[in-house]
């Protein structure tokens, strides 16, 4: 069964370091997401992304952080300069379309990012 | 603005037992109603979903919900709890329209089965 994956599973890093995490969604998959949760915390949106474009944001996602799908299998989340509060886990999703019924997001296993 | 209340942090039962998650949604329009499972350490797994139709839905691992448009509810059930279902599990809702199809999670509701 197809999958999302995602690298690395860890990453510690220090405060004001730039940092990408990868993720390969599922091959026929239109549409990608980036979420987070902080631990012990909720599952947060970041951002969803579409036709090579930012779709939707949240107010988390600010000047620090970027998207891109550098090529045709690879979806990237950038943070410029880490901040302490950006320690969380990371995942990504893919979908296969929007506005027909049923359409599930399926997520990745997760970055676990540590910055000290 | 969408949004999920899942009111119990942690539910404990007894392995054979039915198991309840309660999960409560606000949204504008009708919704998409899903449930994922968080093993430690592992990422979000698909359980179910509820778009339309019957608001009995059936899924993974022998897990169902239930569709309450009148009380805005999506309770996770199942009628017999193994020791493996212990798990955080997120109930999650997203407005059921075109679009970007962003997903608001709840808190999670960590459920203990006892053996």
């Amino acid at each position: 069964e197809p999958e999302v994956t995602q690298t690395p599973s860890h990453q510690v890093t220090q405060m004001g370091q730039e940092v990408i995490l990868r993720c390969v969604p599922i091959s026929n998959h239109l549409y990608f997401y980036w979420y987070r949760q902080i631990l012990g915390q909720k599952v947060e949106f970041l951002v969803s992304f579409y036709n090579n474009e930012i779709s939707e944001k949240s107010e988390i996602f600010d000047d620090q952080f970027s998207v891109e799908r550098p090529d045709g299998s690879n979806f990237t989340l950038k943070i410029r300069s880490t901040k302490l509060e950006d320690s969380a886990m990371y995942f990504c999703a893919s979908m296969n379309r929007a506005g027909g019924v049923g359409e599930t997001q399926y997520f990745g296993p997760g970055t676990r990012l540590l910055v000290l | 603005a969408q949004s999920v209340a899942q009111p119990e942090d942690q539910v404990n039962v007894a392995e054979g037992n039915p198991l309840t998650v309660k999960c409560t949604y606000s949204v504008s329009g009708n919704p998409y109603l899903f449930w994922y499972v968080q093993y430690p350490n592992r990422g979000l797994q698909f359980l179910l979903k509820y778009i339309t139709g019957d608001n009995l839905v059936k899924g993974s691992y022998g897990f169902e919900a239930e569709f309450n448009k009148s009380q805005t509810s999506f309770h996770l059930k199942k009628p017999s709890a193994l020791v493996s279902d212990s798990a955080l599990y997120f109930c999650a809702v997203s407005p059921l329209r075109g679009g970007y199809q962003k997903v608001t999670f709840g808190t999670g509701t960590k459920l203990q089965v006892i053996p």
